[in-house]
């Protein structure tokens, strides 16, 4: 079963400051992947997704991520954060591998924290 | 469309009490997942369904847990007995055809 692993439980920033969120992916294998995020009190929100094409993907929120097959890495950044965007953030991939959205495996999510 | 709905929001009951937990998936979509969050576990998938039918309740706990999905715009949650560790939020989630998934709110559950 495919896996994904989000390096930073934690990252704090000010704002206005680039930030980049760090996700790995196991999987030899083409894959979909996904960014989710949550925000206090809420369920989570789907922010991009990779699916094929182009290596590097917009989402919401002026959010994009790069997919690098060679590191197996679906990094998420974006290049200067509001307050915001203080939330959760979930990297995702499906359970079953390949291109099935049904099942998905999240990562630990990390949590970013904006300061003023 | 008013987007998955979820019922109770918040929810206190004793162990040993039955909760039942309630979602309304977005209409027309034909897959709908129950998922539990906490900060030990994360977010861990419970079961879910395609066109009302059970596919995967691997995620499923224990015998205490069990889900249903009488038709297409209905599914529950229910615990019984309820016990502290069962204290997490649950959501849940649906999507049309394996595509993205859109989640509700939440159901915050404290079993005292």
């Amino acid at each position: 079963a495919q896996s994904v692993t989000q390096l930073d439980s934690q990252v704090p920033v000010f704002e206005e400051a680039p930030v980049e969120l760090r996700c790995n992916y196991s999987s030899s294998v083409s894959v979909y992947l996904f960014w989710y995020v949550q925000y206090p009190n809420q369920g989570l929100q789907l922010l991009l997704k990779y699916l094929s094409g182009s290596t590097l993907v917009k989402g919401i929120n002026g959010f994009e991520a790069e997919f690098n097959k060679s590191q197996t890495s679906f990094h998420l950044r974006k290049p200067s954060v509001h307050i915001s965007d203080t939330a959760e953030y979930f990297c995702a991939v499906p359970v079953a591998g390949g291109t099935s959205y049904g099942k998905l495996t999240f990562g630990q999510g990390t949590i970013l924290t904006v300061h003023p | 469309d008013a987007g998955v709905i979820q019922s109770p929001r918040h929810e206190v009951t004793e162990m040993g009490q039955e909760v039942t937990l309630r979602c309304k998936p977005i209409s027309g979509h034909d897959y709908l997942f129950w998922y539990r969050q906490t900060m030990m576990r994360g977010l861990e998938l419970l079961i879910y369904f395609n066109n009302n039918v059970p596919i995967d309740d691997s995620g499923m706990p224990e015998d205490r847990f069990s889900a249903k999905m009488p038709n297409a715009s209905f599914s529950t949650l229910k615990i019984q007995p309820s016990e502290p560790r069962d204290s997490a939020v649950y959501f849940c989630a649906s999507t049309y055809s394996g595509n993205e998934q859109f989640f509700g709110p939440g159901t915050r559950l404290t079993v005292l």
